[in-house]
């Protein structure tokens, strides 16, 4: 089985509609993090968690909220989704150690209509 | 914050030549580069890094190099092959808290995007 796993790995919703994006892992990780991907300007940081109790802002975090349900799950919501959020939403578990090997899921595709 | 830029945004060579792709940081807190590859259909995944304690590091065919003087990073891709080709993404980030706002967070550079021909 993989190690962080996304679900939806698709979807296709309408604008104005609330939407939930949901990461699990099974490594043990403290650390998750919320990215998205467009072309042509990488991986941006939306929100990351240091730990259960630890909920941060990335670069790009309006329009966008987190819950760190526990160690292991982080999901990611859009509230009134717009169609300039879709995009490549990537979720990522690090170690939380000096240096910061992230390990990445598989990725979901989200359309705003 | 911090700002990570990478160049080319594409690149394209034959198998057996080599590949360099570039990367620019801003944030002199920062003292690890990773340099990630992302397959078709999958999430990045780390292919080799470097600490700033370290000017070069290899692995096989793979090498990076670190000025950090200049605050700028390379990827080396010797003797390529078909299957090297993906998009390749550098990053920065601090692993100690200095007071700058990269401190155990990635900043992404745009991403490569490398063909290698048969």
């Amino acid at each position: 089985d993989a190690d962080v796993t996304q679900t939806p790995r698709n979807r296709i919703t309408k604008t104005g509609k609330r939407i939930m994006l949901e990461c699990s892992q099974t490594k043990g990780h403290d650390r998750m993090y919320w990215y998205r991907q467009d072309p042509g300007l990488g991986l941006r940081l939306i929100y990351y968690s240091f730990d259960v109790k630890d909920i941060n802002k990335g670069e790009i975090s309006d329009g966008y909220s987190v819950s760190r349900q526990a160690q292991a799950k982080f999901s990611l919501s859009l509230e009134s989704a717009i169609p300039n959020q879709t995009a490549l939403y990537f979720c990522a578990t690090s170690v939380g150690t000096i240096y910061n090997e992230q390990f990445f899921g598989p990725g979901t595709r989200l359309t705003v209509l | 914050g911090e700002n990570v830029e990478q160049h080319p945004s594409t690149l394209s060579v034959q198998e057996g030549d080599s590949a360099v792709i570039k990367c620019t940081y801003s944030d002199s807190a920062s003292n690890y580069f990773p340099w990630y590859k992302q397959e078709l259909g999958k999430g990045p995944q780390l292919i080799i890094d470097i600490r700033s304690n370290v000017g070069e590091k290899k692995d096989q065919r793979i090498a990076v190099t670190l000025n950090k003087t200049a605050k700028h990073f390379s990827l080396h891709i010797t003797e390529t092959q078909p299957e090297d080709s993906a998009v390749y993404f550098c990053a920065a980030s601090a692993t100690h808290n200095a007071g700058g706002t990269s401190y155990g967070k990635l900043t992404f550079g745009q991403g490569t995007i490398l063909t290698v021909h048969p």
